[in-house]
């Protein structure tokens, strides 16, 4: 089962930044927070992880909170293209480590 | 960087054949590939773990015998859906792992594979 929790969906205006939250309480210390999303009918594209800082790259910001229980995927200017389901997945490093999906937060970017 | 494809995109079969579906990782070695399923309006579902040379590890629940997994090369891996039947159709996925130094091993997707059998 996933060890995350995410609410089902959420939206936001064009432009404007998207917080996508995440709890994953029973997080071990071996384990990074992954975000991946899904635009319909295409594969997941991977967005950014991390294991215990807040890490920034070209498409969005995760914010990991201290205790590592929950974090934020921050999309700095959501556009259009950005309206997907976001996933927030817990996982081992390593090459066979399997990314466990649940059934993410649906993110609508309205004009 | 970092792409996988698949093909065919899309495919439609007669129930009873079979049906093959490849996954290339187009500019990386792939250490590991996984194959996932997605019904519609569902979350992906892992079916299959690949390393190159050895045989897939297949999550509980998923028929060996129905699914071939042939991951003959660093670059490109194989599913046979065997005697497909209307419960088979779905968006079959397929991810890779490059081994590219350091622990997080990210994994990326290929477009997915759209199965209608009929």
């Amino acid at each position: 089962d996933a060890k995350t929790t995410q609410p089902p969906s959420m939206d936001c205006a064009e432009g404007r930044a998207a917080n996508l939250p995440c709890n994953h309480s029973t997080i071990s210390g071996n384990e990074y927070v992954y975000w991946y999303r899904q635009i319909h009918s295409q594969g997941p594209q991977y967005i950014i992880h991390g294991l215990k800082n807040n890490e920034t790259n070209e498409m969005a910001s995760l914010i990991i909170t201290e205790d590592r229980k929950s974090s934020t995927l921050i999309l700095p200017h959501a556009t259009l293209r950005d309206t997907a389901v976001y996933y927030c997945i817990v996982r081992v490093a390593g090459s066979n480590s399997k990314l466990t999906f649940g059934k993410g937060i649906t993110l609508s970017v309205r004009p | 960087g970092a792409v996988v494809s698949q093909h065919p995109s899309r495919v439609i079969c007669k129930s009873g054949t079979s049906v093959k579906i490849e996954c290339r990782s187009l500019d990386f070695q792939a250490t590991t590939m996984f194959w996932y399923r997605q019904f519609p309006k569902q979350s992906l579902m892992l079916m299959a773990t690949s390393n190159e040379g050895s045989k897939a590890t297949y999550e509980q629940g998923v028929e060996k015998d129905k699914f071939l997994i042939n991951h003959a090369s660093l670059t490109l891996s194989t599913l046979t859906v065997t005697s497909a039947h209307p419960e088979d159709s779905s968006f079959y996925i397929c991810s890779a792992t490059p081994h590219v130094g350091g622990l997080s091993y990210e994994q990326y997707f290929g477009p997915g594979t759209r199965l209608t059998v009929t």
